[in-house]
């Protein structure tokens, strides 16, 4: 079954760094999403990214995306205290009837002050 | 911003109970979901609706569970008798038809079952 995965499952770093984070998945997809989750609340979109785009911009985001590989990554630049939070990518399957998102299992940032 | 609202916040039942979680979408998106994340793991979906039916389900969306939209606003996800197991945070989420379009999630329902 299709699967999203991130890594890595945490990550700590110092404000004003780049924060990196990788998703890998395994079937064939119509797009991918990044979402962000502050603890205890709801999602929040971040990024959409259709298979046929290799590359997105988004303020301080940046996605890639490489269907080759089956995965995509998540750059955050000039972190903040406030990007702190657990992030997630989810994908949706190409096949016909498929609606519903497939989230991987999140990477947790920790922005140290 | 128009945002999905979800009551309660927070839910208590005990095992074997019936619970209904509440939903308001954004008032023109057209696409319904239910999710549902148990403490510390991933997000899961369990149902898509669209056009007053089920599109989608997950394994995990058996006979226990049903959804409605029982009027033009409110979108109810219905656990008829519920489990231990069934304790997570439940995520309604919605969207415009647009197909590449994101999802808008409400802040979720905390679903304890004692």
């Amino acid at each position: 079954s299709q699967q999203g995965e991130e890594d890595p499952q945490a990550l700590s770093i110092q404000e004003g760094e780049n924060a990196t984070m990788n998703c890998s998945y395994k079937t064939s997809i119509n797009n991918l999403q990044w979402y962000r989750q502050n603890s205890g609340r709801g999602l929040v979109h971040l990024i959409l990214i259709r298979s046929n785009e290799r590359e997105k911009h988004s303020g301080r985001l940046r996605v890639t995306l490489d269907t080759s590989k089956k995965s995509s990554s998540l750059l955050i630049t000039a972190s903040r205290a406030a990007d702190t939070a657990s992030y997630f990518c989810a994908t949706l399957y190409s096949g016909g009837g498929a609606d519903g998102l497939t989230f991987g299992k999140g990477t947790h940032l920790i922005i140290q002050p | 911003e128009p945002e999905v609202t979800q009551t309660p916040s927070h839910q208590v039942t005990q095992m074997g109970q019936e619970v209904i979680l509440r939903c308001v979408p954004i008032s023109n998106h057209l696409y319904f979901y239910w999710y549902r994340q148990i403490l510390g793991q991933k997000v899961e979906f369990l149902v898509s609706f669209y056009n007053n039916e089920i599109s989608e389900k997950s394994e995990i969306f058996d006979d226990q569970f049903s959804v409605e939209r029982p009027d033009g606003s409110n979108f109810t996800l219905k656990i008829r008798s519920t489990k231990l197991e069934d304790s997570a945070m439940y995520f309604c989420a919605s969207r415009p038809r647009i197909l590449n379009s994101p999802l808008h999630f409400g802040n979720g329902t905390r679903l304890t079952v004692t």
